[in-house]
């Protein structure tokens, strides 16, 4: 069974910092997606990676996917309170038939 | 364009009562169909998904089923609930391999 370990669970930080996410496999993804999560409603695809070494930006996020597609990081810039929120790695796995398996969250909280 | 519609958005049911959880989507066909349980803002737990009509994948012993009577709609049930049956079900589609899942809002689930 695959499994994705994300890190941290909780992050708490002042509004300004950076911050980074990660998210941990032993298998190798055939892709990865990264979500974010308002409470009570359903997560939100940011972006995908698919390729080994790719680098995606949205705004001050930046999503790297690692050379053996193994593991992936989010960076936020000069995050905002804007920014709170539960983000979640999503990957699918080769022999999976697509099925997208969740890492634990992060609960980012940005403080103003 | 595509729409994913789940419901109730909440509810609430005594122990050893049956449930019904409905989702269906509408603006495409064949989807993937998933159904994700999430516990206190964590990680998404992945229950059941399925890649047609009447063909079902579980995830996870459990008390908990599911059924996909139509294209385009998919139903959790059980026969009986037990008090770990409580939390946030998310039901959810994609296009394909490698597509990004989209999420209906939710059905937050207590058990009592």
């Amino acid at each position: 069974t695959q499994l994705l370990e994300q890190s941290p669970q909780f992050l708490s930080i002042q509004e300004g910092e950076n911050l980074t996410v990660y998210c941990n496999s032993s298998s190798v993804f055939s892709s990865l997606q990264w979500y974010r999560q308002e409470p009570g409603e359903g997560p939100v695809l940011l972006v995908t990676v698919v390729t080994g070494g790719e680098v995606k930006k949205l705004k001050r996020l930046t999503f790297q996917f690692g050379d053996a597609r193994k593991d992936s990081s989010l960076h936020i810039t000069a995050a905002q309170p804007g920014d709170t929120g539960l983000y979640l790695c999503a990957g699918a796995f080769y022999n999976q038939g697509g099925k997208l398996i969740f890492g634990q969250g992060t609960e980012l909280s940005v403080k103003p | 364009s595509q729409t994913i519609h789940q419901w109730p958005a909440t509810l609430v049911q005594p122990v050893g009562s049956p449930l019904s959880l409905e989702c269906t989507v509408e603006g495409t066909s064949n989807p993937n169909l998933y159904w994700y349980r999430q516990a206190a803002g964590r990680g998404l737990q992945l229950l059941f998904y399925s890649v047609g009509i009447g063909q079902i994948s579980s995830e996870v012993p459990q008390n908990l089923s599911a059924s996909r009577p139509q294209d385009r709609q998919f139903i959790l049930s059980s026969k009986k609930l037990l008090l770990s049956d409580s939390g946030f079900y998310l039901c959810a589609w994609t296009g394909g391999y490698n597509s990004p899942l989209h999420f209906g809002n939710g059905t937050r689930l207590t058990v009592t």
